[in-house]
Order: structure tokens, then C-alpha cells, then sequence
């Protein structure tokens, strides 16, 4: 079955200092790859998605992923964090044999002042 | 504006009760999820349907049901055999065909406590 691991729980980071952010998925099979981003007590939101194409995927709020087939990793960047990107950061994989959206565990960006 | 709408915020319920977290979507998306979230433990899949009239268990269907009469309706009952079911519940939808899906849409979440 696919699963999908995010390898850090918790990533501490000075504000306008780089950052990344790493996923891991179990298939090699085609799938489709997302990152979400969740504010306390809300939904989630949408930051960045690879369907099929150009490897390096741009987002919203000035993050990047980079799709890596042959490693199955599309770990989460951005050059530099602001306070405001505290927040928890899912990776996702849509499964196409079973329709099934998986979530990897979450990590949590906090970013010191 | 389209949409996700999940109600209500906050529930209370007390032990052996049944009780039905609603989510409502009119994005015309085929897709919607249940996805239950625990501190330190992610979105655990519950429920999901492709279709109207048609839902498959997620990973921790056991103590929950569904039903999907409408396309854009898909309420959760979370029934008296769920052993734990304080936490926090989010509701998503996605668009696409079969199995092929882009982007989820995510509801505000409930917030389900056992009192």
C-alpha cells in the first residue's frame, strides 16, 4: 500500500534562514505529489502540487519542491522563512490505483525570531 | 463564493452517543474525504467516495459511518463503539475522474470532544 514519510516532526529554524522540508512516498508507480500547510485549528491549505512535467514545482508563499522519481522524495524549500511560516507542513500523495489521498505525518516549522 | 463548509466547529457529546458532523461542498467535485487528526499522528484516512451512492473505508473506518445520497453532501456519524473519538476532524473534496485526483479542498475542521 502507499505511504508516504515525512522524515522530521519538528524543524526549528531562524527567521530568514533556509529551509527544507523532507518527504518520502513508497510507490514508484505514477502518482500525483502535494504539500499542504496547517494554521492552529484550521483546515489546510494548498502550497504547492506536482502532477506531471518540469521536476521543480513552484508555490505559494515563495516555496519550492523538487520531485525526485528515482529517489520517490519531493522535499518542501524555501530560501528564507519568515515568522509567519510557523505553521504544521503535510506532505501528500494522491494513489491512482485506489483514489485514496494519504497524508504523511506532518512537520512542524517553527520559526525563531 | 465556492466551497467547503463543515459544521458545527466545536462538539460535545457524551459517552455512548451517536452524533453526525456534517460536510457540505458546492465545488461540484466528485471526490470527499473523512480524515481524523490526532497531535503527532497526521490525517488518518476514515471514509472516501468517488461517486454518489458509493463510499470505500480508509485506514480507521471501525466505529464510524457514512453516507453519500448527494454529491455535494457527505455527513460522518460517529457512533458509540468509536473507543476514542475526541479529536479533530477535517473534511475534504477533490476534483478529477476515477481515481485520477488533483488538488483536495479542505472544510475548517470539527473539533469532536467526549464529555
Amino acid at each position: 500500500a502507499q505511504s508516504v514519510t515525512q522524515l522530521d516532526s519538528q524543524v526549528p529554524v531562524f527567521e530568514e534562514a533556509p529551509v527544507e522540508l523532507r518527504c518520502n512516498y513508497s510507490s514508484s508507480v505514477s502518482v500525483y505529489l502535494f504539500w499542504y500547510v496547517q494554521y492552529p485549528n484550521q483546515g489546510l491549505q494548498l502550497l504547492l502540487k506536482y502532477l506531471s512535467g518540469s521536476t521543480l514545482v513552484k508555490g505559494i508563499n515563495g516555496f519550492e519542491a523538487e520531485f525526485n522519481k528515482s529517489q520517490t522524495s519531493f522535499h518542501l524549500r524555501k530560501p528564507s522563512v519568515h515568522i509567519s511560516d510557523t505553521a504544521e507542513y503535510f506532505c501528500a500523495v494522491s494513489d491512482i490505483n485506489t483514489g485514496k489521498l494519504i497524508f504523511g505525518q506532518g512537520t512542524t516549522l517553527q520559526v525563531k525570531p | 463564493d465556492g466551497g467547503i463548509t463543515q459544521s458545527p466547529k466545536y462538539l460535545f457529546r457524551k459517552e455512548g452517543q451517536n452524533v453526525t458532523l456534517s460536510c457540505e461542498q458546492n465545488l461540484n467535485h466528485d471526490a470527499m474525504y473523512w480524515y481524523r487528526q490526532d497531535p503527532g499522528q497526521g490525517l488518518r484516512l476514515i471514509y472516501y467516495s468517488q461517486i454518489v451512492n458509493d463510499f470505500q473505508k480508509g485506514d480507521i473506518a471501525e466505529g464510524y459511518s457514512v453516507s453519500r445520497e448527494k454529491k455535494e453532501s457527505f455527513p460522518l456519524t460517529v457512533t458509540s463503539a468509536q473507543k476514542n473519538p475526541t479529536a479533530f476532524y477535517l473534511c475534504a473534496s477533490s476534483m478529477g475522474q476515477g481515481f485520477y485526483h488533483t488538488e483536495a479542498f479542505f472544510g475548517q475542521g470539527t473539533r469532536l470532544t467526549v464529555v
